[in-house]
């Protein structure tokens, strides 16, 4: 199965503009890119989910290059209720479905 | 649109006892729904893939055995964690999957087991 790599944590200030980055090198084809959002002893939220060039959203943006090895995660000023981890995922065809396998995530802590 | 529901939210045991916990979509069908488990700070571990009207898939080392899944309609799946011990303590989510585009997958609130 493939897997994802995204920086363990980052800090960053209210108001700022954080992107977060993750390596997906050995994406197939018909897989997508999907982000998540978790607060703790709270479960993964929907963010954005693309598949090429860039999607955006009323929370995020998503640019995902033309070789699709990476994806990067935009959040525009960010506020201390951002503060989590946030987990990239292509989903993989596992068993005769499609299927997630959560890496690290990326803590993100916003400072006041 | 999209929203899975959990039930219970937290649930306190003794050690020997079978704990039941549910999972729902609640505004749409879902032929397939996960189970993860996560521990405290720590990401969530997929544990099983539950079909619709057949018998779950199980990820390496979950004892099918000891997590019963049962998925016996299109909105509901339910997991059994069976004599439950202290080490079964853990956050556990499910998850829907939608259908089509992306192969997006909905996550329920989580339940909190802890066994005494």
């Amino acid at each position: 199965l493939a897997k994802t790599t995204q920086p363990i944590s980052m800090d960053s200030y209210e108001g700022q503009e954080v992107n977060i980055t993750c390596s997906h090198n050995n994406i197939a084809t018909n897989d997508y890119i999907t982000w998540y959002q978790q607060f703790p002893s709270q479960g993964p939220r929907f963010i954005i989910q693309g598949y090429k060039t860039k999607v955006t959203n009323e929370v995020a943006s998503l640019f995902i290059p033309a070789d699709r090895k990476s994806s990067t995660l935009s959040l525009p000023r960010v506020s201390l209720s951002d503060t989590a981890v946030y987990y990239c995922l292509v989903a993989r065809l596992g068993s005769g479905t499609y299927k997630y396998i959560f890496g690290t995530g990326t803590r993100l802590k916003v400072l006041a | 649109g999209a929203v899975v529901s959990q039930h219970p939210s937290w649930v306190i045991c003794k050690s020997g006892t079978s704990v039941k916990i549910e999972c729902r979509s609640l505004d749409f069908q879902a032929t397939t729904m996960f189970w993860y488990r996560q521990f405290p700070k720590q990401s969530l571990m997929l544990m099983a893939t539950s079909n619709e009207g057949s018998k779950a898939t199980y990820e390496q080392g979950v004892e099918k055995d000891k997590f019963l899944i049962n998925h016996a309609s299109l909105t509901l799946s339910t997991l059994t964690v069976t004599s439950a011990h202290p080490e079964d303590s853990s956050f556990y989510i499910c998850s829907a999957r939608l259908a089509g585009y992306g192969e997006t997958q909905y996550f329920g609130p989580g339940t909190r087991l802890l066994v005494l």
